[in-house]
């Protein structure tokens, strides 16, 4: 079955700088990336999302690559600022059974230091 | 829209007890999914429902179990209750042509 791994599992970045997440998976059936931000005590919320027909998305401050050749997908956050502290999941997704199926890396927790 | 809707919010049980989770959501979305989240090791699926009237296992179905009572609610079930079981579930839906997942706000479960 299709595994996921994420590093790294912690990531301290002064405010300003650049914080890079990276995923790799297993499955070459995947073919949508979600990534969730966490904060504490609080649901997952999707911050952006690529799908395999396409190599790099960005919205805003965060961007998000794939390499399926690799199967590698990296999350990208520019300009980080205190309120993007919190914990990031990638996940790998396949249409499965009439629906699709997710699975999850095991998260990075940021922290931006001020 | 309320969105995804979960109760209780929080609930401690002792080891053999049994309780449900409840779920709803709003969004007419055909799937629903329950997930465990532990410390450590993101999170983990445990049944899913592709649409009303169906359901199948995820990756840690043990120890559970789930009924998609219409198209809006999908509950999880824990017959006896064990310490292991002490975790975070999150329910989400699906629908439509996207990809998009929609989470609850979570029931925090303490098993002592």
């Amino acid at each position: 079955g299709e595994n996921v791994e994420q590093h790294p599992s912690t990531l301290s970045v002064q405010e300003g700088d650049s914080a890079v997440i990276k995923c790799t998976y297993s499955d070459s059936a995947s073919n949508y990336f979600p990534w969730y931000k966490q904060e504490l005590g609080k649901r997952p919320q999707l911050i952006i999302d690529i799908r395999s027909n396409v190599g790099e998305k960005k919205d805003q401050r965060i961007a998000v690559t794939l390499n399926k050749t690799a199967k590698h997908f990296s999350l990208h956050i520019t300009e980080t600022q205190p309120e993007d502290s919190a914990v990031y999941f990638c996940a790998a997704s396949q249409p499965l059974s009439g629906t699709y199926k997710y699975i999850f890396g095991t998260g990075t927790r940021l922290k931006v230091l001020a | 829209n309320a969105g995804v809707t979960q109760t209780p919010k929080f609930q401690v049980l002792k080891t053999g007890q049994s309780m449900t989770l409840q779920c709803a959501q709003d969004m007419n979305h055909n799937s629903m999914y329950w997930y465990r989240q532990d410390p450590g090791m993101g999170l983990r699926l445990i049944y899913y429902s592709a649409s009303e009237g169906t359901t199948d296992k995820g990756e840690v179905p043990n120890g559970y179990n789930v009924s998609r009572l219409n198209k809006r609610e999908f509950s999880l079930r824990l017959e006896s209750a064990a310490p292991s079981q002490t975790s975070v579930y999150f329910c989400a839906s699906r629908g439509g042509s996207g990809e998009t997942q929609y989470f609850g706000p979570g029931t925090r479960l303490l098993v002592l």
